[in-house]
């Protein structure tokens, strides 16, 4: 059981460069995430997805897109990236039975830095 | 969106000693639930309280819900160099995401 694998761990871009982050899931979880990290600001949810072909906007969007295309997979593309971009990215799932007290799993993270 | 304040921000301690961090909020919470995160990895999941009032132990760590489900904390007792990471403590919002505080960093040092 590999749990939530990301992909790529680490990337540079150039400003203005277009990107995917992937995010793969085994556990058959219903829910899943990607968040950012910076230094002071904790982990602030970008989009998420309850389900297959579903997705929502999170606290900070701009400049993001997602895809759930299949169950096990959430896709997040950065169009045209931006310096203030930089940040270490999370992917996390849970099983969506219970949305409330259910743990979230989460990826080793994907360190980006765009010049 | 719910804010989560925790406090400190940063704690360096010797081996040995006692620590306590915090998670504040105006908001009441369904539950709450705290991780922890090392260098290079996602965070992982320590505990989760959801009912006032309640005390759950995880061997030297000790979390606490306050009776108004607005606040909790953690303490640990004797710290060691293993207990060194980030821990992060996040709020189930009821409508499918958890809002996450900004962490205290803890160095405990041999």
């Amino acid at each position: 059981n590999a749990g939530v694998t990301q992909t790529p761990k680490f990337r540079v871009l150039k400003t203005g460069q277009s990107m995917t982050l992937l995010c793969a899931q085994d556990m058959n979880h219903e829910y899943m995430y990607w968040y950012r990290q910076d230094p002071g600001m904790g982990l602030r949810l970008i989009h998420y997805s309850v389900g297959e072909g579903t997705t929502a906007k999170g606290e900070v969007p701009d400049g993001y897109n997602v895809s759930r295309l299949k169950k096990q997979n959430f896709l997040l593309g950065l169009e045209s990236a931006a310096p203030s971009q930089t940040s270490v990215y999370f992917c996390a799932s849970r099983p969506g039975r219970r949305p409330t007290n259910e743990k979230l799993f989460f990826g080793s993270g994907t360190q980006l830095s765009v010049l | 969106t719910q804010l989560l304040e925790q406090s400190p921000q940063f704690l360096s301690i010797q081996e040995g000693e006692n620590l306590t961090v915090y998670c504040n909020s105006s908001s009441v919470f369904s539950s709450l639930q705290w991780y922890r995160q090392e260098p290079g990895e996602g965070p992982v999941l320590l505990v989760t309280v959801v009912t006032g009032g309640e005390v759950k132990k995880l061997k030297r760590l000790t979390f606490q819900f306050g009776d108004a489900r607005k606040d909790s904390s953690l303490h640990i007792t004797a710290a060691q160099p293993g207990d060194t990471g980030l821990y992060l403590c996040a709020a189930d919002s009821g409508y499918s995401t958890l809002t996450f505080g900004k962490g205290t960093m803890l160095l405990v040092s041999p």
